[in-house]
């Protein structure tokens, strides 16, 4: 079945380090999407990508890196600059950024600082 | 700014029972309006997605309907079920050239008793 794998389910970061996060689609989708989930909050954008080797920040970009050298693969770094990263990251996939398709989720992936 | 506001924030009922969501928002320009079910641990799956002509949406037990007259939006669940425990996010999108720019809701979570 299609869909979109995020990995680790659950990454712990010690202070100062960078860590990184999964996120693979086999939807042979253009557009993927990085999210931050808070308690309480809604869901908040963090980079967006909507082709190969391209990708724009969202509303919440400082402290965090993209890539996206294949279609498939979109993985998120999350580096020391990020001063409150504990949070529940969610990786999303569209067919392209047009106004009516559909996001896609996976199943997330929980940061907690040790 | 665009915005959207979810009501309640929590909500408790016994199982077989109906209740009903509420979303009004403030996104210019409008072109969709969508919700899903984020169970606990997991991504958000879509339920239902509204474009503006079109002012009710039926996926199984779960009716959405959609003013945009007054900017609100309504998820009605029949005959609730255990498993409907969730959160229920409504999401808004504005299109602006060419980009698709989603605002999302907080979530009402939804526990359903036995």
């Amino acid at each position: 079945d299609g869909g979109i794998t995020q990995s680790p389910k659950y990454l712990f970061r010690k202070e100062g380090q960078n860590v990184t996060l999964s996120c693979e689609q086999n939807l042979n989708h253009d557009a993927m999407y990085w999210y931050r989930q808070d308690p309480g909050q809604g869901l908040r954008l963090i980079y967006y990508s909507q082709i190969v080797n391209d990708f724009q920040k969202g509303d919440i970009a400082e402290g965090y890196s993209v890539s996206r050298e294949k279609k498939e693969s979109f993985p998120l770094t999350v580096t020391s600059a990020q001063k409150n990263p504990t949070a529940f990251y969610l990786c999303a996939s569209s067919p392209g950024q047009g106004a009516f398709q559909p996001q896609h989720f996976g199943d997330g992936t929980r940061l907690s600082i040790l | 700014k665009n915005q959207v506001e979810q009501s309640p924030q929590s909500l408790i009922i016994l199982e077989g029972k109906n209740c009903t969501l509420q979303c009004n928002y403030t996104v210019s320009p409008f072109s969709n309006l969508r919700w899903y079910k984020q169970d606990t641990g997991r991504g958000p799956v879509s339920l239902t997605i509204m474009t503006f002509s079109e002012n009710t949406k039926s996926n199984g037990r779960y009716t959405a309907t959609l003013d945009a007259d007054t900017k609100q939006s309504s998820l009605h669940i029949t005959a609730s079920q255990l498993s409907d425990s969730a959160s229920y996010i409504c999401v808004v999108s504005s299109a602006s050239g060419g980009s698709y720019i989603p605002t999302f809701g907080r979530g009402t979570s939804l526990i359903v008793h036995p």
